[in-house]
Parts: C-alpha cells; sequence; structure tokens
C-alpha cells in the first residue's frame, strides 16, 4: 500500500512570512496527525484528526497555526506568521483506528531564517 | 503527565546485540511502540507490545515488557551497519487519544 505522502520535503521562509504544508494519508485512514520535531528531540503532538473532526488540538498554538481536513481525507497545516523557533520538522501521520499503530511521511523540513 | 525516557547514545559493535531501554509513567498505557528514524526520513514503525504481554520477538528484535518497573527495551540481534538510526520508544495513553514519544536513542555501529 503506499504511504503517507507529504509536500513539500523542504521550506525555507523568512521569519513573518506564512507556509503551508500538505499530507496524504494512507487510503482509508480515519485517524491524521500532525507532529512537531525539534532537532534533538521525539515528535510532539500537534492535532490529531478523526475522519474531518479535531480530536486533540492542545498542544497547537493557535494564535499562529491552523490546520484543516476538510473532506476527511487530505490534511494542511498553516503557520501564519512563522516565528524562528518554528524551525522543525513537521511529521505527518495516520492510523485505521484512534488505537492502532501510526505511519508516518517523511515529514517537511521548515527552515526560519 | 505522561512522561517517557530514554538514553540518548548506543554504540555497539557490528554482529553484537544492541539493548535500547526506555521508561515510562503512565501504568495504563495500552499500546508501547519501537520506531525507527533514519536520517532526513519519517519514523517507521518497527514492532509493538500490547500492554498484557511480557515479550514479543519478531525475526532479529525482542521487545521486554516489565509492567511493575514500567520499563521496555528492545534487543536487536546481530546489528548490522543498517540498523543505524535514532530509535524511538512510545506509549499511548489509556484514552487513546495521543501518543508520547520519548527523545530517542542514536544507536551507531562500529566495525
Amino acid at each position: 500500500e503506499a504511504g503517507v505522502a507529504q509536500s513539500p520535503r523542504y521550506k525555507i521562509i523568512e521569519k513573518r512570512q506564512s507556509v503551508a504544508f500538505w499530507c496524504n494519508p494512507i487510503s482509508g485512514h480515519a485517524t491524521l496527525y500532525w507532529y512537531q520535531q525539534i532537532l534533538g528531540q521525539g515528535p510532539k503532538l500537534l492535532i490529531q484528526f478523526q475522519n474531518n473532526g479535531v480530536v486533540d488540538d492542545s498542544q497547537l498554538p493557535k494564535d499562529r497555526f491552523s490546520a484543516e481536513r476538510l473532506k476527511g481525507v487530505d490534511s494542511t497545516l498553516k503557520i501564519q506568521p512563522a516565528k524562528l523557533e518554528d524551525s522543525a520538522v513537521y511529521l505527518c501521520a495516520s492510523s485505521s483506528e484512534r488505537d492502532q499503530p501510526q505511519h508516518f511521511g517523511d515529514g517537511t523540513r521548515l527552515s526560519i531564517l | 503527565g505522561e512522561d517517557v525516557e530514554q538514553s540518548l547514545f548506543l554504540s555497539v559493535r557490528e554482529g553484537d546485540s544492541s539493548v535500547i531501554n526506555c521508561t515510562y509513567t503512565d501504568s495504563s498505557s495500552t499500546y508501547l511502540y519501537w520506531y525507527k528514524q533514519e536520517p532526513g526520513a519519517g519514523l517507521q514503525l518497527l514492532t509493538y507490545i500490547f500492554s498484557n504481554m511480557d515479550m514479543k520477538q519478531d525475526q532479529r528484535l525482542t521487545v521486554l515488557l516489565n509492567k511493575k518497573d514500567k520499563h521496555l527495551s528492545l534487543r536487536i540481534a546481530d546489528t548490522q551497519t543498517g540498523d543505524s538510526a535514532i530509535y524511538f520508544c512510545a506509549e499511548i495513553d489509556s484514552s487513546a487519544s495521543k501518543i508520547i514519544f520519548g527523545s530517542g536513542t542514536r544507536l551507531s555501529i562500529r566495525p
């Protein structure tokens, strides 16, 4: 089966600019996750969707980060405006259900200048 | 809150066994996972164990779970250069709402 697809692979922007990331989960997976992985750390959950509804966004900095999964399939994560501390790899993962193993994409590496 | 801890580095000789250790705090975790991350890639699920199991073996991988001590380990037999990566331990909390990752153990292989 095809894995989780993410784009772009790399993005470089200046602080205060906007950026968006896209994720296409494994076909049929109801649950989709966005993680932030800062260099040298494990991934930190930003937001979790079950179909097109938000299950957990408690760690999402809502003043600048937003995410949507309008049709319950693809998802986009946006940062507006970006700060230097947002430099990280943004990982998307999906699972067939909430308590099933998660499968990860290769991530988008974001650098803020 | 929940926490998962791992040592940062492990160096082993090629052909030896590697043992990566992890401790966690949520005694009601239902699943515990091991993921592998190679440079520039996402996390690859290696194996997982249900909390009602003590051991799981899958080819060169052996997972041991000590629920009393909240200790999880991953043993890689006959470690090869391709096993060089960062290994993450993770637990899923009892409500299945989120997965908590450790900071990862960087495994390096010496000839």
